[in-house]
């Protein structure tokens, strides 16, 4: 089976400073990772994504994450927050090759402090 | 209209009343996915639908139904719904069924009185 820990549920972090919002995973298999944003009274949006190659990942906003196989890790990290970074984030796991089934974390809540 | 469209955005309902939450995508997707987010849960998967046939059910209730009649739009029909039910149901649609990049609508707010 396979599952996602969100470590942090609510990470506080005031304006223009780095932040890393941490995901783990648990698989036996191979494993496509995803991050997903979600704004107040929206719905989610993809982030950034790991399928195969470069383990460093660029993705919208300024984000970026790593793939670290040894730690089953796939930490996000933007260098600089802004407010409108406000939101909340979820790691997402799936199977390779047949991936319909997705795993999601129970999210993390960043609030950029002005 | 672009993107995942879900209608209404709010819902209200007593236990005995049936409703139905809409989802259309206008991406061109194949597969399309119901959603149930509770505050502090992961996200819980409900079904899947590729090329408008069911091929995921997550043990969901027979209070939910799903329904697919086209690749560009599903359903989910509620009737006797628990309190518990309350929630945020979110659409997605993903290009093939292999759905490594799924796309989200807003979510339809419910609530169970």
């Amino acid at each position: 089976a396979q599952s996602v820990t969100q470590l942090d549920s609510q990470v506080p972090v005031f304006e223009e400073a780095p932040v890393e919002l941490r995901c783990n995973y648990s698989s036996s298999v191979s494993v496509y990772l995803f991050w997903y944003v979600q704004y107040p009274n929206q719905g989610l949006q993809l982030l950034l994504k790991y399928l195969s190659g470069s383990t460093l990942v660029k993705g919208i906003n300024g984000f970026e994450a790593e793939f670290n196989k040894s730690q089953t890790s796939f930490h996000l990290r933007k260098p600089s927050v802004h407010i409108s970074d406000t939101a909340e984030y979820f790691c997402a796991v799936t199977h390779s090759p047949t991936g319909n089934q997705f795993y999601f974390g129970t999210g993390t809540s960043l609030t950029v402090i002005p | 209209e672009t993107g995942v469209t879900q209608t209404p955005r709010h819902l209200v309902m007593g236990m005995t009343n049936k409703k139905s939450l809409k989802c259309e995508q206008h991406l061109g997707h194949n597969a399309m996915y119901w959603y149930k987010q509770s505050a502090k849960k992961p996200l819980e998967l409900m079904f899947v639908y590729n090329f408008k046939e069911q091929t995921e059910n997550n043990s969901v209730p027979s209070r939910f139904s799903p329904e697919c009649p086209n690749s560009s739009h599903l359903f989910l029909h509620l009737h006797t719904l628990q309190p518990e039910d309350s929630a945020l149901y979110l659409c997605a649609s993903s290009q093939d069924p292999s759905g490594y990049e799924q796309y989200f609508g807003p979510g339809t707010r419910l609530t169970v009185t």
